[in-house]
């Protein structure tokens, strides 16, 4: 079965600062991979998505993320974090076809991010 | 507009009461999916709807019913709930029963008196 851990919980940065959000996953084939935002009261918004080819990323509001297969990760990052991107962020995995979790993600605990000014 | 529109966005119920959440998508998706959403754990599939059937149950009790009448509408029938039923309640849908992103509603907050 696939599964997705987002080691840290709260993360706290200056506003400015850079940003990295950390997720692993275990699955057994390449898998696809999701980050995903939530503010508070809303839904889920895709940042970015990963599905082959270039292990590098690029995102809505100027995030990127990397996967490394070496450590099954998939980290989110952003050079110079803005008050507005105070947020939880989830890390989500879906399956390939023919699999039975093809189609459904399972996604991390989710890191809230905290910014000061 | 948003793409997913859930109604209502809070719902404040007793255990004997029933209630239906409701979603929208204007996106001409054909899979339609419900999550729960509670603090400090994971969101939680609860099912999976495409082309109108149900695809998934992921062991949902049966206080909860869903109906999905046609692609672009989503009901979730509450009744005879319990306190940990407490949660956000999140609608997404997708182009297909696909790993294209899906996306989500505002949810609806509920709460079990």
């Amino acid at each position: 079965a696939q599964s997705v851990t987002q080691p840290d919980i709260h993360i706290t940065v200056s506003e400015g600062a850079s940003l990295e959000l950390r997720c692993n996953y275990s699955y057994g084939a390449t898998p696809y991979l999701f980050w995903y935002v939530q503010s508070p009261g809303q839904g889920l918004q895709l940042l970015l998505k990963y599905f082959s080819g270039d292990t590098l990323v690029q995102g809505i509001k100027g995030f990127e993320a990397e996967f490394k297969r070496s450590q099954s990760s998939f980290n989110l990052r952003k050079p110079s974090v803005h008050w507005s991107d105070a947020a939880e962020y989830f890390c989500a995995v879906g399956g390939n076809a023919g699999g039975t979790s093809y189609g459904k993600l399972t996604f991390g605990q989710g890191t809230i991010l905290t910014v000061h000014p | 507009e948003t793409g997913v529109t859930q109604t209502p966005r809070h719902l404040v119920m007793g255990m004997t009461n029933k209630k239906s959440l409701k979603c929208e998508q204007h996106l001409g998706h054909n899979a339609m999916y419900w999550y729960k959403q509670s603090a400090k754990k994971p969101l939680e599939l609860m099912f999976v709807y495409n082309f109108k059937e149900q695809t998934e149950n992921n062991s949902v009790p049966s206080r909860f019913s869903p109906e999905c009448p046609n692609s672009s509408h989503l009901f979730l029938h509450l009744h005879t709930l319990q306190p940990e039923d407490s949660a956000l309640y999140l609608c997404a849908s997708s182009p297909g029963l696909s790993n294209q992103p899906q996306h989500f509603g505002d949810g609806t907050r509920l709460s079990i008196l």
